[in-house]
């Protein structure tokens, strides 16, 4: 399974876009790139995924580039509650093997 | 309510004397999976399991095993755990398919070995 690689922390402000990048280069083309996010210490909570369309669900929209190397998580109307660490990992049908990485620790100021 | 459910929450135990986490899911999901979370390391996939009696390593499966019996439960098992082992411990579940199969997280048990 592809690995990626997020920046360590971000900080975005109370009402602005929060455009978390995730970048993916070895990525094959039946892998999946899938978001959760992960509130304190609770279980992560799945956010959205897709294949190589972008998508927009009610938390985010998905964009991912022509070349599926790279994707941002973009969170329209950041609030506090959604300070949390974010985690961009890539899954194929055949694997079980997962990679989670350290993911981005999104700070949102009022 | 569809749910991965964890038990226990939290275990205080002493080197040597083997313990037992459960995980439960109640969706009928083939993929089951744990992993375990340390300070500045992010999540780390322990052992993961594609269907009932189909079991895999994952990144740090030393010192860990892991049984599916049955396609609801996927207990770790620490034979005889040691102080490296304490940790936050979660469990997830997923359908087969990466098209549209988000993993669900139970709520994690946090270990202490000491």
């Amino acid at each position: 399974d592809a690995k990626t690689t997020q920046p360590t922390s971000m900080d975005c402000a109370e009402g602005r876009a929060a455009n978390l990048p995730c970048n993916h280069s070895t990525i094959s083309g039946n892998e999946y790139v899938y978001w959760y996010r992960q509130i304190h210490s609770q279980g992560p909570q799945y956010i959205i995924h897709g294949l190589k369309n972008n998508e927009t669900n009610e938390m985010a929209s998905l964009i991912i580039t022509e070349d599926r190397k790279s994707s941002t998580l973009i969170l329209p109307h950041a609030t506090l509650r959604d300070t949390a660490v974010y985690y961009c990992i890539v899954r194929n049908n055949q694997g079980g093997k997962l990679i989670f990485g350290q993911g981005t620790e999104l700070s949102v100021k009022p | 309510e569809a749910q991965v459910t964890q038990n226990p929450r939290y275990l205080i135990t002493v080197t040597g004397k083997k313990l037992t986490v459960t995980c439960s899911q109640n969706m009928n999901h083939e993929y089951m999976s744990w992993y375990r979370q340390d300070p500045g390391l992010g999540l780390r996939q322990i052992y993961y399991s594609m269907n009932v009696e189909v079991t895999d390593k994952g990144d740090v499966p030393e010192g860990y095993k892991v049984s599916r019996k049955e396609k609801r439960n996927f207990p770790l098992i620490l034979e005889s755990p040691s102080p490296n082992q304490t940790s936050l411990y979660f469990c997830a579940s997923s359908g087969p398919r990466a098209y549209n199969s988000p993993l669900h997280f139970g709520n994690g048990t946090r270990l202490t070995v000491t």
